[in-house]
């Protein structure tokens, strides 16, 4: 059975400072997505890795993805307080399905 | 393009009622998918369909029932409601694709999800 394991689960961090959110998961897999989900909302879709060593960009958030690890991350520079969510990893299972993280709940702090 | 929609946004049943979800696409996605969302679990997959006509059980079925006559509708009933049941659900669904091993899911599009209170 495929374990996808975050962390930290929660984190608060000041406005203008860099981390990073770590996603390990217990199975060979291929396809590791990121989500974003607002309070009260659904969620959106990030970024789709599909390769060892692949990296995805847009802004402030930076993604990668080492297979071989079996580890993505999910960095943040600079945080802006419009950045405050949570954040999910799901990794593929079986070709059809994925496997979700508990997610990190992100609080920006001004 | 509506994207996925859900309904009804929100209901309350008392215990032993019976009730269905309403799931629905505009973007010809032949997977579709019901996840169940609580608090510090994330999310779990509860049934699935690969195409129309097709169901699959997730991580969490039991309690569950789903159709998918219509390539475009993902139906999610419950048939005698729980306590346990309270929760919000999503719906999402996504196109075929290929990977390394043969078909495989893309990126999962997201209803708006219905919270659902079982008293």
């Amino acid at each position: 059975e495929l374990k996808v394991e975050q962390n930290p689960l929660f984190l608060s961090m000041q406005e203008g400072k860099n981390y990073t959110i770590y996603c390990n998961y217990s199975t060979t897999s291929d396809r590791l997505y990121w989500y974003r989900q607002d309070p009260g909302k659904s969620l959106e879709s990030l970024f789709v890795l599909l390769s060892n060593g692949a990296v995805k960009q847009e802004g402030r958030l930076m993604a990668s993805l080492d297979t071989k690890a079996r580890l993505s991350t999910l960095h943040i520079t600079a945080a802006v307080h419009d950045l405050s969510a949570t954040y999910f990893c799901a990794v593929e299972v079986g070709n059809e399905k994925l496997t979700f993280g508990t997610g990190t709940r992100l609080t920006i702090i001004p | 393009n509506a994207g996925v929609t859900q309904t009804p946004k929100f209901r309350v049943l008392k215990t032993g009622q019976s009730m269905t979800l309403l799931c629905a696409q505009d973007m010809n996605h032949e997977y579709m998918y019901w996840y169940r969302q609580d608090p510090g679990m994330g999310l779990r997959l509860i049934h699935y369909s690969v195409g129309e006509g097709t169901t699959a059980k997730g991580e969490v079925p039991d309690g569950y029932n789903v159709s998918r006559l219509k390539k475009q509708n993902f139906l999610l009933g419950l048939e005698s409601a729980a306590p346990s049941q309270t929760s919000v659900y999503f719906c999402a669904s996504s196109f075929r694709t290929s990977g390394r091993t043969g078909a495989s899911t893309d990126t999962q599009y997201f209803g708006p999800g219905t919270r659902l209170t079982v008293l």
